[in-house]
């Protein structure tokens, strides 16, 4: 257990919709981390919040969005869904801004699944 | 634009071999680099890392080896065990504190 929870485990919606993922790091951690891996591929790295604040993007697209809330817990939106958007997401936490030598843990991830 | 990439998908070996898995990336602004492990219906679990000062960081039975003129590191697992069997990811971080993956290698280790 890496003391990372992300909720829900599983998510099916229909295209259009919109979710949203949350992610608890894990105590103490100030930085939260967003990833997206579809099919079998690699982790794409989304978006990252050290203390509430957004610190670096990725290949994130316009209609997800995410934010740090005071308690450090931390929400993806994903908003008009397509096809393509199924895949499982990923959160992971660091206790610094820079995850280096002290490397980032992630949570087991939201599969969502869009129909 | 791929800036860490993992050329093969997948590795298969014997128990009691070395496992070799090779990454390669572009940016040579990367100042450090990790490996994770990754089994079905989990999250990844940090493995080892290393500093791009270094060229060699050791731990048990995992040594990952940095060649910076090659823009090269690999993860050596001696001797593999049928645990060991998972997809593996490398990762570097940039001086944005983003951390870039790969796409994976599955390593099966059969007896």
């Amino acid at each position: 257990d890496s003391g990372v929870t992300q909720t829900p485990k599983h998510l099916i919606t229909a295209t259009g919709q919109r979710v949203t993922l949350r992610c608890s790091p894990r105590s103490g951690d100030l930085s939260v981390y967003w990833y997206q891996q579809s099919l079998d591929q690699g982790l794409q790295f989304l978006i990252h919040y050290y203390n509430g604040e957004e610190r670096a993007k990725g290949n994130i697209l316009e209609r997800f969005s995410a934010q740090q809330f005071p308690d450090l817990h931390s929400e993806l939106n994903l908003s008009s869904l397509e096809l393509g958007d199924s895949a499982l997401y990923f959160c992971a936490s660091s206790p610094r801004m820079i995850p280096g030598s002290t490397e980032a843990f992630f949570g087991q991830g939201t599969r969502l699944t869009v129909v | 634009d791929q800036q860490v990439k993992q050329n093969s998908p997948s590795l298969s070996v014997q128990e009691g071999r070395i496992s070799i898995l090779n990454c390669d990336y572009t940016n040579s602004m990367f100042d450090y680099f990790l490996w994770y492990k990754k089994y079905p219906a989990e999250g990844p679990t940090f493995l080892i890392s290393i500093s791009s000062i270094k060229d060699k960081n050791e731990d048990g039975r995992f040594t990952v080896f940095l060649n910076k003129s090659a823009k090269h590191l690999s993860l050596h697992i001696v001797p593999s065990q049928p645990g060991d069997s998972a997809v593996y990811f490398c990762a570097a971080r940039t001086n944005t504190d983003k951390l870039i993956f790969g796409t994976g290698t599955r390593l099966q280790v059969f007896p």
